[in-house]
């Protein structure tokens, strides 16, 4: 079946540092691929998406590309804040969902 | 955008009772919600997907007599954890879908459940 693979955390980076949170899929059809970010004590938010290979999702400083080649869709910003503190899904729908099963990314002032 | 809310956000219970979390789509219709349940270790556990006016579909594991889901409109949906007993203290969240397949969740902030 369908299934996504993150980076396994936690992470921990220094404020300013430049961040990627690795992550692939396999998907017999043609998925849809979303980062969801989760805050302490909240529920997700989506963070970006993209519907089609080689669309690029941004939102909030944040990039991810479609990568169809490699079955990726690597999380990066270049410069992370404090603020950015939280855990980070990966997920698909093929029209099933599909969530990864997080990675948790802690910046350090 | 869009909102999706729970009630109650934090609920507290004897062992035994039963306990009704209410999920609301707020600005939108949801064709589809879903039930999650996440562990203390991060990980997001698909319970079960319901549609609006059918019977919710259990995911492999998830007790459904236990778990009980109705859809009774297309702005909530209510999961109803019965005979709650400690191992079922968790965090729950429901997200709900507008549209045609593919299209994105959108999330609850959640209900932690606590069981005495």
């Amino acid at each position: 079946g369908d299934s996504v693979t993150q980076m396994e955390g936690p992470v921990t980076l220094s404020e300013e540092a430049f961040l990627t949170i690795n992550c692939t899929y396999t998907a017999t059809g043609y998925p849809s691929l979303f980062w969801y970010v989760q805050y302490p004590g909240e529920g997700l938010q989506l963070l970006l998406k993209a519907t089609k290979a080689d669309d690029k999702g941004s939102n909030k400083g944040f990039e991810a590309t479609y990568r169809k080649e490699t079955t990726s869709f690597h999380l990066e910003k270049g410069s992370v804040q404090v603020s950015d503190s939280a855990v980070y899904f990966c997920a698909l729908t093929a029209p099933s969902w599909v969530f990864g099963q997080g990675t948790r990314l802690t910046i350090n002032p | 955008g869009a909102v999706v809310s729970q009630h109650p956000s934090r609920v507290i219970c004897k062992s035994g009772t039963s306990v009704k979390i209410e999920c609301r789509s707020l600005d939108f219709q949801a064709t589809t919600m879903f039930w999650y349940r996440q562990f203390p270790k991060q990980s997001l556990m698909l319970m079960a997907t319901s549609n609006e006016g059918s019977k919710a579909t259990y995911e492999q594991g998830v007790e459904k007599d236990k778990f009980l889901i109705n859809h009774a409109s297309l702005t909530l949906s209510t999961l109803t954890v019965t005979s709650a007993h400690p191992e079922d203290s968790s965090f729950y969240i429901c997200s709900a879908q507008a549209g045609v397949a593919g299209h994105e969740q959108f999330f609850g902030p959640g209900t932690r459940l606590t069981v005495l």
